[in-house]
């Protein structure tokens, strides 16, 4: 079975600042995607950004990268030039390639962009 | 398009009541997902329907039944609430069977259990 660990419950950075979250997961698979997905206030999920485990490149989706070592079992966001918007709970999940996807979740990280 | 819609938003029962969570897609996506939110963890998925017409049972399944009624709505059944029922469910629904298509999710339903 997967596991997905988020160690970090709460983040707080200033407007504007850079910040990376955490994401370790565990698996014996070796084709996989990893996700992060977003949970603002309204509770609305929206996914951020995806990575296939088989390419090496890390994914970027305009000011969020992420940080993917697959011999490491780590993926971390990198949110760029942060904005009030982003205030929200991040989720990392972890997807099979292969069958029905059944998203895995880590526990989340709050985070607040403060002005 | 709509999305992804839930239906009720809210929804207060006691111990032993039963009630269905509705579920609909207009996004012509064949598979569909149950998932429950409680404080301090993330997601859990309770059942899944890759296909129209076949269901099968996630990480924590016990205490619901579902229903894919057809390639648009999937329901969830809980047929005697428990106080641990208490939480916030999602439905998901996504276009492929297999492969990294995103799964879209609805509002939510923030379910209470006295």
């Amino acid at each position: 079975a997967q596991t997905v660990t988020q160690s970090q419950p709460e983040m707080s950075v200033q407007e504007a600042e850079t910040v990376t979250l955490s994401c370790t997961y565990d698996t014996s698979e070796s084709n996989y995607y990893l996700f992060w997905y977003k949970q603002p206030p309204s509770r609305q999920m929206i996914l951020v950004i995806r990575q296939e485990a088989y390419k090496q490149q890390n994914a970027t989706e305009n000011r969020f990268s992420v940080n993917f070592q697959k011999a490491a079992k780590s993926f971390s966001l990198k949110i760029s030039d942060s904005q009030l918007g982003d205030t929200a709970m991040y989720f990392c999940a972890f997807g099979l390639i292969q069958g029905a996807q059944k998203l895995v979740f880590g526990q989340g990280t709050r985070l607040t962009i403060n002005p | 398009n709509a999305g992804v819609t839930q239906t009720p938003k809210f929804q207060v029962l006691k111990t032993g009541q039963s009630m269905t969570l509705q579920c609909a897609q207009d996004m012509n996506h064949n598979s569909m997902y149950w998932y429950r939110q409680d404080p301090g963890m993330g997601l859990r998925l309770i059942y899944y329907s890759a296909s129209e017409g076949t269901t099968d049972k996630g990480e924590v399944p016990n205490g619901y039944n579902v229903s894919r009624l057809n390639k648009r709505e999937f329901s969830l059944r809980l047929e005697s609430a428990a106080p641990s029922q208490t939480s916030v469910y999602f439905c998901a629904s996504r276009y492929g069977t297999s492969g990294n298509n995103e799964q879209f999710f609805g509002p939510g339903t923030r379910l209470t259990v006295l």
